[in-house]
């Protein structure tokens, strides 16, 4: 068990629909971030949180819409999507982007959506 | 902007067979090389971190090098619970961590 945790693990929604992705962590950490991993592609970020503020939106659709009501607490989102959205969607969390040192990020296990 | 560029995007090798995987990067202002592991299905799980040139880091079997313009993972007598995605990422100045592409080692009993 990681220190991230992602839900749902999988998700298949149809392009009118609307749901969240939610993701917790509780390491104290103080920044967050959405990363899309397609197949045969790179992780991909979406966005980053830094103290609950967002600091990144990497020219993401508007049809993702992500939250951070605080610093444990990161959503996403979703509506009106794609079939090409179908990927899996990794929350990462790491300690403050204004720190001086490098830290690694720790991983959730990923929610797998589906658009039909 | 930072890339990061690993190679080869495959590898298979015999249990016991040593090998090594790449990762090539420009950065601005290196703060971090990472190295992670992903199996199928899951997040990726952090290996190691490399602050400077010169900087080894060890662990079971992996051995991670970094220089001023890439990083090997050296892999020692491999076994078949090591095939995994292995990453490759680079943190610059802005704090934020650029991806490889990933290397799919396979080790075969």
């Amino acid at each position: 068990e990681t220190g991230v945790t992602q839900t749902p693990r999988h998700l298949v929604m149809g392009m009118t629909n609307k749901k969240s992705l939610k993701c917790e962590q509780h390491l104290g950490h103080n920044a967050m971030y959405w990363y899309k991993q397609s197949a045969k592609k790179p992780l991909e970020l979406m966005f980053v949180y830094n103290f609950k503020e967002q600091t990144e939106n990497n020219s993401v659709p508007s049809r993702f819409s992500p939250e951070c009501p605080n610093s444990s607490h990161l959503f996403l989102h979703l509506h009106t999507l794609q079939p090409e959205d179908s990927a899996l969607y990794l929350c990462a969390s790491s300690q403050g982007l204004e720190l001086k040192g490098s830290y690694g990020y720790t991983f959730g296990s990923g929610t797998r959506l589906t658009v039909v | 902007e930072d890339q990061v560029t690993q190679s080869p995007e495959a590898l298979r090798l015999q249990e016991g067979e040593s090998s090594s995987l790449n990762c090539s990067y420009t950065v601005s202002g290196l703060r971090g090389l990472f190295w992670y592991r992903q199996d199928p299905g899951k997040g990726p799980e952090f290996l190691f971190t490399l602050y400077s040139a010169g900087e080894e880091k060890e662990k079971e079997r992996l051995k991670a090098t970094l220089t001023k313009k890439e990083s090997f993972l050296h892999i020692t007598a491999p076994k078949p619970e090591d095939s995994a995605t292995y990453l490759c990422a680079v943190q610059g100045n802005a704090g934020k961590s650029t991806f490889g592409d990933g290397t799919t080692l396979t080790v075969k009993p």
